[in-house]
């Protein structure tokens, strides 16, 4: 099938680096895309990656390997209102559906 | 403001009682989409639309209709909702229909069935 796997918690200390990672089983997607989501609110487009490689757009760096079926989000400096739920999404380019990973969700410790 | 505007926000309503929820952009994006949320299940897309007239079902579309007369606006439609419908619903819309998957997301509307 088509999915897109996280963990579902992952736990980390203000100012620390943490990375969430995105297994995928699918094939034929433009690219991984990130999102985060804050408790009672929609989700917020972070970072897109349509080649393989590193993209960083300031604290936040999300990485893409097509070969090892494999995606990440890296935090850096990690900040209280981190906290939060990140998701990864592909499209399909074969009709342009669009799958969420079921999301991980971010404790930041003082 | 560059936004996606949905309504209602809150809904609560009773088994068979069709209901829309509108959702309308105002980025002129051609990809518009709905999804709904659910505990530990991520989003899930219902439908989503590359253009005026141009439909297609995502991952779970049972029970659901929408429409794409016009650009930026892309309803949801229920035509008998049951519980197993409760669900916090978002609408987005990107840009392109194809290509990079950056989307923007409205606020969300919170149905329940009861």
């Amino acid at each position: 099938g088509q999915s897109l796997e996280q963990p579902s918690e992952v736990t980390a200390v203000e100012g620390a680096i943490v990375q969430i990672n995105c297994t995928y089983q699918t094939s034929g997607f433009y690219g991984l895309s990130w999102y985060q989501q804050h408790d009672g609110g929609a989700p917020t487009f972070l970072s897109y990656n349509g080649l393989d490689g590193l993209e960083e757009t300031g604290r936040f760096s999300s990485f893409l390997s097509r070969s090892d079926s494999y995606g990440y989000l890296l935090l850096q400096e990690l900040q209280m209102k981190d906290s939060a739920s990140y998701f990864c999404a592909v499209r399909h380019t074969g009709g342009f559906k669009t799958i969420f990973g079921a999301g991980t969700r971010l404790f930041v410790k003082a | 403001e560059a936004q996606v505007t949905q309504n209602p926000r809150y809904l609560i309503t009773v088994t068979g009682k069709k209901l829309t929820v509108t959702c309308s952009q105002n980025m002129n994006h051609e990809y518009m989409s709905w999804y709904r949320q659910d505990p530990g299940l991520g989003l899930r897309q219902i439908y989503y639309s590359m253009n005026v007239e141009v439909t297609d079902k995502g991952d779970v579309p049972e029970g659901y209709k929408v429409s794409r007369k016009e650009k930026r606006n892309f309803p949801l439609i229920l035509e008998s909702p049951s519980p197993n419908q409760t669900s916090l619903y978002f609408c987005a819309s990107s840009p392109g229909s194809s290509g990079a998957n950056v989307l923007t997301f409205g606020a969300g509307s919170r149905l329940t069935v009861l």
